[in-house]
């Protein structure tokens, strides 16, 4: 059964840059049957897509947010990690990885997510 | 991008009674929506893909149906352990969206 982990600090600062991982366990990041994708969740509960990556390194990301963030992936350590500069107050969130079956597939969408990591961006 | 707007933000409802909530996309976007149950401090769960086709493993009382640019998600009767917040989501074209949510509260 495929799981996902986020990892991460709790806490950043304003203007750093929040790093996260999300190791994915019972299966492998190599499939070509999915996008490994980024959300977060407000505190007032909406969701927003951050975006998602091939593990062969094809990248969308959502324009909102796409000149302050990447993702990369590591076949070999079978995760993969988000990279937001330039934090402010308004990216205090949950997040959440989540693995999206492609279009190739019948069942499109987020089918597994990760637990969530609330990230808080406060001096 | 294309804004999903869902109907009712929240109700109240009894068990045994039929819920239907409504998620209607700024254009059109085929069938590619799907529809999530979120319990608190959980993930977001996958209820239905394609706009009607059950995910593996989730009851019958739930189902959904529509095209183009409005959709429905309905729990035919619900259950105590239905009482959550559901989303819609877009995969139509990117950046992929969301709902603003459903809250389902006991009446």
């Amino acid at each position: 059964q495929v799981q996902l982990q986020e990892s991460g600090p709790g806490l950043v600062k304003p203007s750093q840059t929040l790093s996260l991982t999300c190791t994915v366990s019972g299966g492998s990041i190599s499939s070509g049957t999915y996008y490994w994708t980024w959300i977060r969740q407000y505190p007032g509960k909406g969701l927003e897509w951050i975006g998602c990556i091939f593990y062969s390194g094809i990248t969308y990301f959502n324009p909102s947010l796409k000149s302050r963030v990447s993702i990369s992936v590591d076949t070999s350590k079978n995760h993969f990690s988000l990279r937001l500069t330039s934090l402010t107050a308004a990216d205090t969130a949950v997040y959440y990885c989540a693995r999206y079956v492609t279009g190739y597939s019948a069942d499109e969408g987020f089918d597994i997510w990760g637990r969530g990591t609330l990230v808080t961006v406060s001096s | 991008d294309i804004q999903m707007t869902q109907s009712p933000s929240s109700l109240s409802a009894s068990v045994g009674d039929r819920v239907t909530i409504t998620c209607r996309a700024s254009q059109g976007i085929r069938n590619d929506l799907g529809w999530y149950q979120q319990k608190p401090e959980k993930a977001p769960k996958r209820l239905i893909y394609g706009a009607s086709s059950l995910q593996s493993g989730v009851p019958s009382r739930f189902s959904g149906s529509g095209s183009g640019t409005e959709f429905t998600l309905t729990i035919s009767s619900l259950q105590p352990e239905d009482f959550a917040t559901y989303y819609c989501l877009q995969y139509n074209s990117y950046p992929l969206t969301f709902g603003g949510g459903t809250k389902v509260e006991i009446k």
